[in-house]
């Protein structure tokens, strides 16, 4: 049972334009989420969290907007630059539990 | 560089065997988490430990064990080892806010099992 879903598996986005990824949960007592970068060889890098009480949050160039009505979340990168090419991963925890991850996006970032 | 150190970085070795990965978690962090990542699949979180003690527990099979010493370094031992245990194992370290705190990974050790 995927708790955290990240339906797709890569998306291409022109440098400059914006990039929008993509995050669903089943779990309606999740209440913090997480995302979360990694580069090939390297492990993953925190990015930007929103709690559940918030539905935006804003960190420079990404944003991440959270609907719990949908049970869905997006991280928005605004603008795409080439070394925002990585793999993505949604991570969402409830009552400060364990960390339940999605399987991630590759963002491709095409020059 | 994340401040997490993980060895080795690769370990390749048959079925049946065990193996210890080792793990030294940022300097001042007590929280160490393991997770298990197999191909094109998230991460599964293992186990955590808080300061010596276990905090939180995964999916983490009964072949599996692990240990947070004094120093705060942590070791996940995998026994009686099968194919489908080859992955990507990771560790991560926080501080004392537990999961929802930025975790910080070592790049991971890479076991396969032939």
């Amino acid at each position: 049972d995927q708790q955290v879903k990240q339906n797709s598996p890569s998306l291409s986005v022109q440098e400059g334009r914006i990039s929008i990824l993509n995050c669903d949960y089943t779990n309606s007592m999740f209440d913090y989420f997480l995302w979360y970068k990694k580069y090939p060889a390297e492990g993953p890098t925190f990015l930007i969290s929103i709690s559940s009480i918030k539905d935006k949050n804003e960190d420079g160039r990404f944003t991440v907007f959270l609907n719990k009505s949908a049970k869905h979340l997006s991280l928005h990168i605004v603008p795409s630059q080439p070394g925002d090419s990585a793999v993505y991963f949604c991570a969402a925890s409830a009552s400060n539990y364990q960390l339940i991850w999605g399987a991630g996006t590759k963002l491709i970032i095409k020059p | 560089d994340s401040g997490v150190t993980q060895t080795p970085k690769h370990l390749i070795t048959a079925t049946g065997q065990r193996v210890t990965l080792r793990c030294s978690p940022r300097s001042g962090d007590l929280s160490v988490y393991w997770y298990q990542q197999s191909l094109d699949q998230g991460l599964q979180f293992l186990i955590q430990y808080y300061n010596g003690e276990e905090r939180a527990k995964g999916n983490i099979l009964e072949r599996f064990s692990a240990q947070q010493f004094p120093d705060l370094h942590s070791e996940l031992n995998l026994s009686s080892l099968e194919l489908g245990d080859s992955a990507l194992y990771f560790c991560a370290s926080s501080g004392p806010g537990g999961p929802n705190q930025p975790q910080h990974f070592g790049d991971g050790t890479r076991l396969s099992i032939l």
